[in-house]
């Protein structure tokens, strides 16, 4: 059982270049969220989705998309990379159905756009 | 727009030592939850408070709700190293099946 894995766990890109983070979780859970994370700024949720075929946008959504390729997967694009983007990335997972909203949280990605 | 605030932001105190940290919202809480992130990891959960003045422990943390619902506190009695990280307080908006979390409180202890 490994919970919530991320691929990369690092990446560096150069402005513009667009690149897929890749999440999954086997935890059957039907919530999973991506975020961002910034020195004094906590984490920041950039898109979610409720269930499997439903996305909403988070609070800082601008330059990215997701899909929601089936329950277990989640996936987060930038298409166009921007210094700005240049963060601690984390996607996690949820059971919301239970009542609990404990959030499962994968090891991270640290994207450098230089 | 709810905003969460967390104080202090920084915090280093020496091993043995009790501290507090706070979390206070513009408005009432449906629910919260407290993590904790170690240096490189994933936040991981420590409690979800639900009811206006609701005290929960866990071993030497002790979690207070605030009783109109709009904050909450953390308390930890003699620290260790091993409590060293982020402690990060979140708001549970279940109508909308997500987490907002705030900006953290970065703990030291050093021994």
């Amino acid at each position: 059982n490994a919970g919530v894995t991320q691929t990369p766990k690092f990446q560096v890109l150069k402005t513009g270049q667009s690149m897929t983070l890749q999440c999954a979780q086997d935890m059957n859970h039907n919530s999973m969220y991506w975020y961002r994370q910034d020195p004094g700024m906590g984490l920041r949720l950039i898109y979610y989705s409720a269930s499997e075929g439903t996305t909403d946008k988070g609070e800082v959504p601008n330059g990215y998309n997701v899909s929601r390729l089936n329950k277990r997967e989640f996936s987060l694009r930038l298409e166009s990379a921007a210094p700005s983007q240049t963060s601690v990335y984390f996607c996690a997972s949820s059971e919301s159905l239970a009542g609990s909203y404990e959030q499962y949280f994968g090891p991270g990605t640290r994207l450098t756009v230089t | 727009t709810q905003l969460l605030e967390q104080s202090p932001q920084f915090l280093s105190i020496q091993e043995g030592e009790n501290l507090t940290v706070y979390c206070n919202s513009s408005s009432v809480f449906s629910s919260l939850q407290w993590y904790r992130q170690e240096p490189g990891e994933g936040p991981v959960l420590l409690v979800t408070v639900v009811t206006g003045g609701e005290v929960k422990k866990l071993k030497r943390l002790t979690f207070q709700f605030g009783d109109a619902r709009k904050d909450s506190s953390l308390h930890i009695t003699a620290a260790q190293p091993g409590d060293t990280g982020l402690y990060l307080c979140a708001e549970v908006k279940t109508s909308y099946d997500k987490v907002i979390f705030g900006p953290g409180t970065s703990l030291s202890v050093i021994p």
